[in-house]
């Protein structure tokens, strides 16, 4: 069971836009529930986002209206659409697996590698 | 939002050490906790799922206790492959946070 982010991170300005991808290999990807978590330089781990194996989505505030998680399950990938980005954005992203027992309040079992993402002038 | 603590925010252990570190939630929520380790550069990996229940692949000498507010994480004996950040992180109620993380170093 893997999860593989694309290469979706890079440098963007404040106010710009980017979208990161994962896709998931050796699991019926559309059973699952999936999430986005963050992690600023030298800092802690964010919760900022999950979307049902049915597509209904949660979001943290800091990002609700800014940041849009899709799926698509024949492509067997997750996407996280990033708009109006600031400078408080940079981190590494990373996607990962809820364990699909009783979500949403398994923990998270696969992750992703993570992509980076610096928003700076 | 439901606040995790961790303590102690860093420690230094030997090999062979037992360790422990606490994690605290601002409410309770019922054993809906979970633990994470990571290494430098790599992505979190998970430990512990509802508060005692090991994840498949991780060795024995790692578990976890703890309902309701207060958590613990115990490394029994400490190995070279264990030096790394432990994060608890709560399941019950979103969002779902995170503790700010315990560094175990030599």
């Amino acid at each position: 069971h893997v999860l593989v982010m694309d290469s979706g991170g890079g440098l963007v300005k404040p106010g710009g836009s980017l979208r990161l991808s994962c896709t998931g290999s050796a699991f019926t990807f559309s059973d699952y529930y999936f999430t986005w978590i963050r992690q600023a330089p030298g800092k802690g781990l964010e919760w900022i986002s999950y979307i049902t194996n049915t597509a209904p989505t949660y979001y943290a505030d800091s990002v609700k209206g800014r940041f849009t998680i899709s799926r698509d399950n024949a492509k067997k990938s997750l996407y996280l659409q990033m708009n109006s980005l600031r400078v408080d954005d940079t981190a590494v992203y990373y996607c990962a697996r809820f364990q699909g027992w009783y979500p949403p309040n398994d923990a998270f079992d696969i992750w992703g590698q993570g992509a980076m993402v610096t928003v700076s002038s | 939002d439901i606040q995790m603590t961790q303590s102690p925010s860093s420690l230094s252990s030997s090999v062979g050490d037992r360790v422990t570190i606490t994690c605290r939630a601002s409410q309770s929520i019922s054993g809906y906790l979970n633990w994470y380790q990571q290494k430098p550069g790599k992505a979190p990996q998970l430990l512990i799922y509802t508060a005692s229940s090991l994840q498949g692949g991780v060795p024995s000498r790692f578990s976890g206790s703890g309902s309701g507010t207060d958590f613990t994480l115990t490394i029994s004996s400490l190995q070279p492959e264990d030096f790394a950040t432990y994060y608890c992180q709560q399941s019950h109620t979103t969002p779902f946070t995170f503790g700010p993380g315990t560094k175990v170093d030599i």
